[in-house]
């Protein structure tokens, strides 16, 4: 198994510009995590979909973040316009459909995206 | 609601010296808990994970954590620490009951061997 997969490692862009993120979780795992990671604010659940559901986007920041699912294996985290304060590093961790339902997650997580917004 | 409290965000010890990170929880439902670490440059990976089973969970690399309901702690330790162990270790902690599956993060405390 690849692990999750995060695409890109490392994205540089200019404020205004728009940047999306991707993410490939585990085969099988139901559940899919977005999450934030700043020196300021530390991990952030942004977003987390069930079966490719939305369940709860509370931690989402703004209208300029929107993140997507559109099948089992496929997530992208889009942010339009970019800001310099979204500079963080983004996570992306799946976990499977019976450890989600008990509560015990155990997430896997991605090696993550480094944002850079100038 | 759930939360997380790490007491100290930088610990440093002498290789071969205990190692003890302290981690307070609340939660209005009986949770679960979980340590992670984090190596630079890397995502997250599971430490140990409590649900309730045993109190005293033992996990990877010779880290162990011990769940206190009366002091609602879950300190995670390890008896000799080594120069690997230097990374940044995070708590976190999830409710039990469905529709509440989101794992929720302390700030993190980062560990420093001095060798």
């Amino acid at each position: 198994d690849a692990g999750v997969i995060q695409s890109p490692r490392h994205e540089v862009t200019e404020m205004g510009q728009e940047v999306t993120l991707r993410c490939k979780p585990i085969s099988g795992h139901d559940y899919l995590f977005w999450y934030r990671q700043t020196m300021m604010r530390g991990l952030e659940l942004l977003i987390y979909f069930n079966n490719n559901v939305p369940i709860d986007d509370s931690g989402m920041p703004e209208d300029r973040f929107s993140a997507k699912m559109p099948n089992a294996s496929f997530s992208t985290l889009k942010i339009q316009p970019s800001e310099p304060r979204d500079s963080a590093v983004y996570f992306c961790a799946s976990t499977p459909w019976g450890q989600g339902v008990s509560g015990a997650n155990v997430l896997t997580f991605g090696a993550g995206s480094r944002l850079t917004v100038l | 609601a759930q939360s997380v409290t790490q007491l100290g965000s930088h610990v440093s010890v002498s290789e071969g010296a205990l190692v003890l990170l302290r981690c307070n929880y609340s939660s209005s439902v009986p949770p679960y808990l979980f340590w992670y670490v984090q190596y630079p440059n890397q995502g997250l990976q599971l430490l140990l994970k409590y649900t309730s089973a045993a109190t005293l969970v033992k996990g990877i690399n010779g880290f162990e954590a011990e769940f206190k309901k009366s002091e609602t702690s879950f300190h995670l330790t390890k008896p000799s620490a080594h120069m690997s162990d230097a990374a940044e270790y995070f708590c976190a902690v999830s409710a039990t009951n469905f529709g509440n599956e989101k794992l929720t993060f302390g700030t993190g405390t980062r560990l420093t061997i001095i060798p």
